[in-house]
């Protein structure tokens, strides 16, 4: 089953606020946490990676937080823009046999963005 | 534009009858994968191509199958659909297995 998590299926902010979007997971062996978006109609889209030995990392407008302690992982989008709604997904780099990897996918959190 | 390409957007199949999915890339990546997305539901990798190599989830129903009969090209195809099987199917690409993957638009299929 899953072992990637999100705590909200939903999540409304206004335009010009920041948004906060959290994901729990219980694989600790993963070497990788990542963040994709999808919009409507679209394939996902990377958005940005965090190696597990690494508590944070900064993108453009983003921010991954990793809390190993907690098992826990966020994805702080600064100033929020209408073009940011979307459903976003946290997933990990998990081994799927032998030498290869794959990633697990979490549920996914709707961002919706008033104006 | 170097592009993860979905052919057909939308495809309409009867129950039972063998259905063809097309993924092609202008990336020159050397790993293609088919995931399963069902509505609401997150992507559910069913196998993916490191070079030649096919690699099956060991959930994935014999039901679906695959081919790669070069770098850029990727078939999906289901040989009995069922009505479960109704659902976007993603085609997507990395060069080796990094995490940044690259991802067609999809193809959704209707099971009637």
């Amino acid at each position: 089953g899953e072992s990637v998590g999100l705590h909200l299926p939903t999540l409304s902010v206004q335009e010009g606020d920041n948004s906060i979007i959290n994901c729990a997971y219980s694989n600790s062996a993963s070497d990788y946490f990542i963040w994709y978006k999808q919009e409507s109609g679209k394939g996902p889209q990377f958005i940005i990676d965090i190696r597990s030995n690494m508590d944070k990392r900064q993108g453009q407008r983003v921010t991954v937080l990793l809390n190993k302690t907690v098992k826990h992982l966020s994805l702080q989008i600064a100033a929020t823009q209408p073009g940011d709604s979307a459903v976003y997904f946290c997933a990990e780099k998990r081994v799927s046999g032998g030498s290869n990897y794959k990633l697990t996918f979490g549920k996914g959190t709707l961002l919706t963005v008033n104006p | 534009d170097a592009m993860v390409i979905q052919n057909p957007r939308y495809q309409v199949t009867q129950f039972g009858k063998p259905v063809t999915l097309s993924c092609s890339q202008t990336l020159n990546h050397n790993v293609m994968y088919w995931y399963q997305q069902k509505s609401s539901q997150a992507p559910k990798l069913l196998f993916h191509y490191y070079d030649k190599d096919f690699n099956n989830e060991a959930d994935t129903p014999d039901n679906f199958q695959s081919r790669r009969p070069n770098t850029s090209f990727c078939f999906l195809d289901i040989r009995s659909p069922g009505l479960g099987d109704a659902a976007m199917y993603l085609c997507a690409t990395s060069r080796d297995q990094t995490v940044e993957q690259f991802f067609g638009p999809g193809t959704r299929l209707t099971v009637l």
